[in-house]
């Protein structure tokens, strides 16, 4: 079946360390997207990508880094200049063009402690 | 930027009809889409609107204006499984590539 795969599920991390959080597609989608969701928040774009060895800084991309290496793959790491890490993450993929539907995967929970 | 902004809380009785406001402040975007998004659980597709009007999708219709930076997405015989967050999403149109940009999202709770 093809889908958006996120692992973890849940994560923890002592303050300090980078963490990567990984995110596979096998949609053929080009668009790929990193968000950040607090608490009873909306979603806050981290990183985009369209094309592969190509990406771009969101909304709150301090802290954060990505690589686009392979159109399936979109892994972000949770560096450790990123003052409040503990998060809900959410990676999504779509097709090019106008308005396509994003497929999101099922999130990592990431808790640093 | 871009940013859009919807009411944070709707609170209905099953059956009733809802209606959830999303107003937006953006430049080049192609359209506006609603996502529900189930307590822990991932933002799945629910509409999409390009140009101005009514989609209808089942209990669900989505409206667009432009004209307004104004849209709604209309929940009908509301049932209990439509308790969610509910978001609205631009499209927004940039050199680098399309740019989804998400509200803050509205909570629907559904009373028997």
């Amino acid at each position: 079946d093809g889908g958006i795969t996120q692992s973890p599920k849940y994560l923890f991390r002592k303050e300090g360390q980078n963490v990567t959080l990984s995110c596979e597609q096998n949609l053929n989608h080009d668009a790929m997207y990193w968000y950040r969701q607090d608490p009873g928040q909306g979603l806050r774009l981290i990183y985009y990508s369209q094309i592969v060895n190509d990406f771009q800084k969101g909304d709150i991309a301090e802290g954060y880094s990505v690589s686009r290496e392979k159109k399936e793959s979109f892994p972000l790491t949770v560096t450790s200049a990123q003052k409040n890490p503990t998060a809900f993450y959410l990676c999504a993929s779509s097709l090019q063009g106008q308005g396509r539907e994003a497929f999101f995967g099922q999130g990592t929970r990431l808790t640093v402690v | 930027g871009q940013s859009l902004e919807q009411p944070s809380e709707v609170t209905a009785v099953e059956g009733a009809i809802v209606q959830i406001n999303c107003t937006y402040q953006t430049s080049g975007f192609y359209g506006l889409s609603w996502y529900q998004q189930h307590d822990g659980g991932a933002p799945t597709f629910l509409s999409y609107n390009a140009l101005d009007g009514l989609e209808e999708t089942g209990r669900f219709s989505s409206f667009l204006s432009r004209s307004d930076s104004y849209g709604y997405l209309l929940l009908q015989e509301l049932q209990m499984k439509d308790s969610a967050s509910y978001f609205c999403a631009l499209t927004v149109i940039k050199a680098a590539g399309n740019k989804l940009t998400f509200g803050g999202g509205t909570r629907v709770l559904v009373k028997p």
